[in-house]
């Protein structure tokens, strides 16, 4: 069975720019979780979906930061205009119930 | 005061060493609790959920103390490859699964 899946795996890019993460949950999975992860911050929950709505973006750092899930199998998290604290690796996971299972991330260098 | 504390570590150990971990938790509010495990570079995986009787998978044993808001895991006979991040995972939601992770705590096993 394919896990979650995210891409891109990793992106570079520089101050400024727009950068789009994507996200396929697991099927039938229903609720859909991004993270990012520093070491500074640990890992951090930035927004949940439940069956595809926005149920806590208290999470989110800024209106830079920008999520959608359009369907049950797919998600976009969306840095406009990125800049360089931004970097971190980010988590997309889903669930159907107690156990989250996450994708590989993304890793996220802006300079 | 973060919401989950772990010693971060590191805790090198031998091949064959019993380790434990602790963790601490603020909320007396939180529903369910886990241990993860997350490998170099790799996302988090659910290791075992943690009960309030205690629990055990093979040679990992999870405890937790509702009254003093603890949570402990124990790893027997330790192997090379359980060298990873521990992270303590406390689910403070009573509802829809919102994580919060503590900073995790490294153990190296070496031969």
């Amino acid at each position: 069975d394919a896990g979650v899946i995210q891409s891109p795996r990793h992106e570079v890019t520089e101050m400024g720019q727009e950068v789009t993460l994507r996200c396929k949950p697991i099927s039938g999975h229903n609720s859909l979780f991004w993270y990012r992860q520093t070491m500074m911050r640990g890992l951090e929950l930035l927004i949940y979906f439940n069956n595809n709505v926005p149920i806590d973006d208290s999470g989110m750092p800024e209106d830079r930061f920008s999520a959608k899930m359009p369907n049950a199998s797919f998600s976009t998290l969306k840095i406009q205009p990125s800049e360089p604290r931004d970097s971190a690796v980010y988590f997309c996971a889903s669930s159907l119930r107690d156990e989250q299972f996450f994708g590989p991330g993304t890793r996220l260098t802006v300079l | 005061r973060k919401e989950v504390e772990q010693d971060p570590g590191p805790f090198n150990v031998p091949e064959g060493a019993t380790v434990a971990f602790n963790c601490t938790y603020s909320n007396s509010a939180s529903q369910s609790f886990f241990w993860y495990r997350q490998d170099c570079r790799k996302e988090p995986k659910l290791l075992m959920s943690v009960y309030s009787s205690g629990n055990e998978d093979g040679r990992f044993t999870a405890q937790l103390n509702r009254a003093s808001q603890y949570i402990s895991l124990l790893i027997r006979d330790s192997k090379l490859s359980d060298s990873a991040t521990y992270l303590c995972v406390v689910d403070r939601s009573g509802g829809y699964n919102k994580l919060i992770f503590g900073a995790g705590t490294r153990l190296a096993v070496h031969p």
